[in-house]
């Protein structure tokens, strides 16, 4: 099985700061990967899907890149209303899905 | 626009079976191309995939969670279900019902609101 391993698990940032969530997999046979933002109380919500491509309605300061083993979330600007949990999740063997473990993102 | 809406009892005792079922509006299972999977999410931790299945009754299980979970498609009634058997306190979580719909993608762009099921006598 694929384990997804995000980090950091936490990060304290200010609004407008730049901000980077990691993704690495346990194996390099990943055929789609995707990004939720989630809040309390809450369901996720997509926020990137097939590594790159920007979810219809997600603001464009969310941008995710990769491949292979290793995939990137990047909030070019935070916004107050981006302080919540990011998960990535994984398909290697549709439909077979592995979620990582999170990051908090918190405000500084 | 794809709704999801689970259904079910909110408790449920140790060694007991969880049953959810999970309605689907907007579109029709039974002309889907992609899955319908279960999620859940312990409070305060982290998500974990349960299970897919696809119209034709197809499923995937979590290799963790597969001794123990039943998925299946009614696609008379639009709804899709999830049974836990001998449920225990680690079974405690809300849980979800999710697809990619249109997306035909690995990503879940449709979500329920969840469910908080308790384990507990």
């Amino acid at each position: 099985d694929i384990q997804l391993t995000q980090s950091p698990s936490f990060l304290s940032a200010s609004v407008g700061d730049r901000v980077t969530i990691t993704c690495r997999a346990s194996q390099a046979t990943i055929i789609y990967l995707a990004w939720y933002q989630q809040k309390p109380g809450k369901a996720p919500n997509l926020l990137i899907y097939d590594a790159s491509t920007l979810q219809s309605g997600v603001p464009s300061r969310f941008s995710g890149s990769g491949s292979g083993t290793d995939f990137t979330l990047t909030i070019s600007s935070l916004q107050p209303e981006d302080f919540a949990t990011y998960y990535c999740q994984e398909v290697h063997k549709y439909p077979a899905l592995t979620f990582g473990g999170g990051t908090r993102v918190e405000i500084k | 626009q794809l709704q999801l809406q689970e259904s079910g009892p909110g408790l449920v005792k140790p060694s007991e079976t969880l049953s959810l079922t999970c309605s689907v509006s907007g579109g029709y299972i039974s002309r889907s191309t992609y899955f319908w999977g279960w999620i859940r999410q312990p409070p305060g931790k982290g998500l974990e995939w349960i299970g897919s299945i696809f119209y034709s009754g197809s499923t995937n299980y979590n290799p963790s969670l597969k001794s123990r979970v039943t998925i299946s498609v009614d696609t008379s009634k639009n709804q899709f279900s999830l049974k836990v058997n001998s449920v225990t306190a680690a079974d405690t979580a809300v849980y979800y019902c999710a697809t990619p719909g249109s997306l035909n993608s690995g990503g879940l762009d449709y979500w329920g609101q969840g469910t908080l099921v308790t384990v507990s006598s």
